[in-house]
């Protein structure tokens, strides 16, 4: 079974810094590229960025390029994501989800709520 | 990246059906067979319905169905039943070579 845990969000100040993790299991995790997507409370799903099998190649939402890093270490089966100088529009659950198909996003984590506020 | 258009809400009546729409550009859904459609139970995460404008994954009711038009994309429901009141949402590949979703639609099942 396809599982996705994240971990790693929490309340933290406008201009700080926070680091989510998502550990697969129930799948050989290098051979998918990965996503992160984020939905701010009672509001719609926006995707954030997503990363191939190696790490080699990256992309990002305009609204967090420069500011958020994507990465992964296939030897633990893990996804990352470095946000920094966050902002309150940053507050939601974000999703660490898996892509299938072609740009499809078949398996999804439970998601970490990431909270942005002084 | 702007979101792709989706109507806010729609309903229909059990075993009537319904589509909902989703609007993009030729960056997005005009230029790429690669719409996919999820639904999504308040607060809980979303789940794939259909995948690459109209394939449905497997376990995936066949009353769902997925059709594409220029800059827009369609799910079709037929056959409404009570357990598809639900938030939907649509999205894309882009030429960014990034992924773009719809604002949401809410299918009220009356």
């Amino acid at each position: 079974e396809v599982q996705l845990v994240e971990s790693g969000g929490g309340l933290v100040q406008p201009g700080g810094s926070l680091r989510l993790s998502c550990t697969a299991s129930g799948f050989t995790f290098s051979s998918y590229w990965m996503h992160w997507v984020r939905q701010a409370p009672g509001k719609g799903l926006v995707w954030v960025s997503r990363i191939k099998t190696d790490g080699s190649s990256t992309s990002y939402a305009d609204s967090v390029k420069g500011r958020f890093t994507i990465s992964r270490d296939n030897a633990k089966n893990t996804l990352y994501l470095q946000m920094n100088s966050l902002r309150a529009e940053d507050t939601a659950v974000y999703y660490c989800a898996r892509n299938d198909f072609a740009a499809a996003v078949s398996s999804w984590g439970q998601g970490t709520l990431v909270t942005v506020s002084s | 990246q702007s979101a792709l258009t989706q109507p806010a809400s729609v309903s229909g009546s059990p075993g009537q059906s319904i589509t909902i729409s989703c609007t993009g550009t030729s960056s997005d859904v005009g230029g790429y067979n690669y719409v996919s459609w999820y639904q999504q139970y308040p607060g809980k995460a979303p789940k794939l319905m259909i995948y690459e404008v109209s394939n449905r994954p497997s376990g995936v009711s066949n009353r769902f169905s997925g059709s594409k038009s220029g800059n827009t994309a369609s799910l079709t429901i037929s056959g409404l039943q009570a357990e598809d009141e639900a938030d939907y949402y649509c999205s894309s590949y882009t030429t960014s070579s990034t992924l773009v979703f719809g604002g949401g639609t809410k299918l009220t099942v009356l």
